[in-house]
């Protein structure tokens, strides 16, 4: 089945520095790459995705990359914000067909002031 | 618009009581259907997945069991908790087919006492 490895673990950055997060896969199958924002507490959300067809894909101060041939993909922040601060987490579809996804462990971004 | 309800907020129950979180949601038809635990400071690990009524697929084989009584009605069960079933339960759905990301529920934080 895949297997998608997250690093770093935890990432400590000053406030307006970038942060780059990085997750590699396994499954050359795999389409379809969403980021997830966990707050202290709450529930994951959905930041931003993207697809096997498409390189980049940026929403205001978050982008993500994707490179197929070497599977791996990296959600970019800039301008880092205190808010922020949470537990990222990158997904993969898994096998073509179907829809579940598998995450990679987490990587907590502390932003300080 | 679509939602997803799950409740209880929070849980504390006794070893060796019964479980039962129920998850709904709204506005849709023929979601996938998905319950994932996170340990304390730890990564998603799904339990189980729903394709549609009485069609359940388990990933972790523990002393759980999910049920989908209803196409948007999901409930995760377990005869006798233990110590070791504590955590932050999460439902979640997403559409069929490939490349949807998931909406998640607000979440029950369950601790076995």
């Amino acid at each position: 089945g895949e297997n998608v490895e997250q690093h770093p673990s935890t990432l400590s950055v000053q406030e307006g520095d970038s942060a780059v997060i990085k997750c590699t896969y396994s499954d050359s199958a795999s389409n379809y790459f969403p980021w997830y924002k966990q707050e202290l507490g709450k529930r994951p959300q959905l930041i931003i995705d993207i697809r096997s067809n498409v390189g980049e894909k940026k929403d205001q101060r978050i982008a993500v990359t994707l490179n197929k041939t070497a599977k791996h993909f990296s959600l970019h922040i800039t301008e880092t914000q205190p808010e922020d601060s949470a537990v990222y987490f990158c997904a993969a579809s898994g096998e073509s067909g179907y829809s579940t996804l598998t995450f990679g462990k987490g990587t907590m971004l502390l932003v300080s002031p | 618009s679509q939602t997803i309800h799950q409740w209880p907020a929070t849980l504390v129950q006794p070893v060796g009581s019964p479980l039962s979180l129920e998850c709904t949601v709204e506005g849709t038809s023929n979601p996938n259907l998905y319950w994932y635990r996170q340990a304390a400071g730890r990564g998603l690990q799904l339990l189980f997945y729903s394709i549609g009524i009485g069609q359940i697929s388990s990933e972790v084989p523990q002393n759980l069991s999910a049920s989908r009584p209803q196409d948007r009605q999901f409930i995760l069960s377990s005869k006798k908790l233990l110590l070791s079933d504590s955590g932050f339960y999460l439902c979640a759905w997403n559409w069929r087919g490939e490349g949807y990301g998931y909406t998640f529920g607000s979440g029950t934080r369950l601790t076995v006492v």
